[in-house]
């Protein structure tokens, strides 16, 4: 397994404003995701980043939107740009270990109002 | 394409056994089984890579038919700690590491 973190675990935030999310894992991984799961709802992958090149974006999810940045091995932040109501939600990181598995962070809990 | 899972929503007394099925209208190459806590993270439970693969868990299996497209998780005399949401994550392409999850089944175990 591996033990993930996230910060902040929770926030609200006004519209028009952006917020970072940092991940950050206890070793060094390849792969991180970023997932968004709104209330009650599955769990929809926003994009890929790997260490060393730009972040892989899923459709209907734009760099402009959630720029992300992969600094190094065991951390990545996924911000989310000029906040609607309609981006609260709770976006998850994630990483791969071993070939296959993915294990998921806590959490950041986002209101937008 | 998400994959359907069935049923939406289960209630057992304690102790009975509970299926839940994930079908996908695309070849897989491997199934993720997930159980999601109120308010926590999504914990994995088991990874199927091969067709017809069964796996086991504790009391907790799942079998994956390549053929039909479909995986199934088995809970067997069901505890209370089993109650939480199960998404089932598919994965199409071999390497890609994006996997795409169903919409859920929540599961309430009662005593």
């Amino acid at each position: 397994s591996a033990v993930i973190s996230q910060k902040p675990s929770r926030d609200i935030c006004q519209r028009g404003t952006s917020l970072t999310i940092q991940c950050q894992v206890d070793s060094q991984v390849t792969m991180m995701f970023w997932y968004r799961q709104q209330p009650g709802q599955s769990l929809t992958l926003i994009a890929t980043a790997n260490q060393g090149s730009e972040a892989t974006y899923e459709s209907g999810f734009v760099i402009d939107k959630f720029p992300i940045s992969r600094p190094n091995l065991t951390f990545s932040t996924l911000t989310v740009s000029n906040m609607s109501p309609e981006d609260s939600s709770i976006y998850l990181c994630s990483v791969l270990r071993g070939s296959e598995t993915q294990y998921f962070g806590p959490g950041t809990r986002l209101l937008v109002l | 394409q998400q994959p359907v899972q069935s049923p939406q929503a289960v209630i057992l007394r304690e102790g009975e056994d509970a299926v839940i099925n994930c079908s996908s209208s695309k070849a897989l190459y491997s199934v993720h089984w997930y159980r999601q806590k109120h308010g926590e993270a999504p914990v994995f439970l088991m990874i199927l890579l091969k067709g017809g693969e069964q796996k086991g868990h504790e009391k907790i299996s799942a079998s994956f038919n390549e053929k039909k497209q479909q995986s199934s998780l088995y809970l067997t005399a069901s505890q209370l700690s089993y109650s939480g949401t199960y998404f089932c994550g598919t994965e199409s392409t071999q390497g890609a590491q994006k996997l795409v999850f169903g919409q859920g089944t929540r599961l309430t175990i009662n005593p």
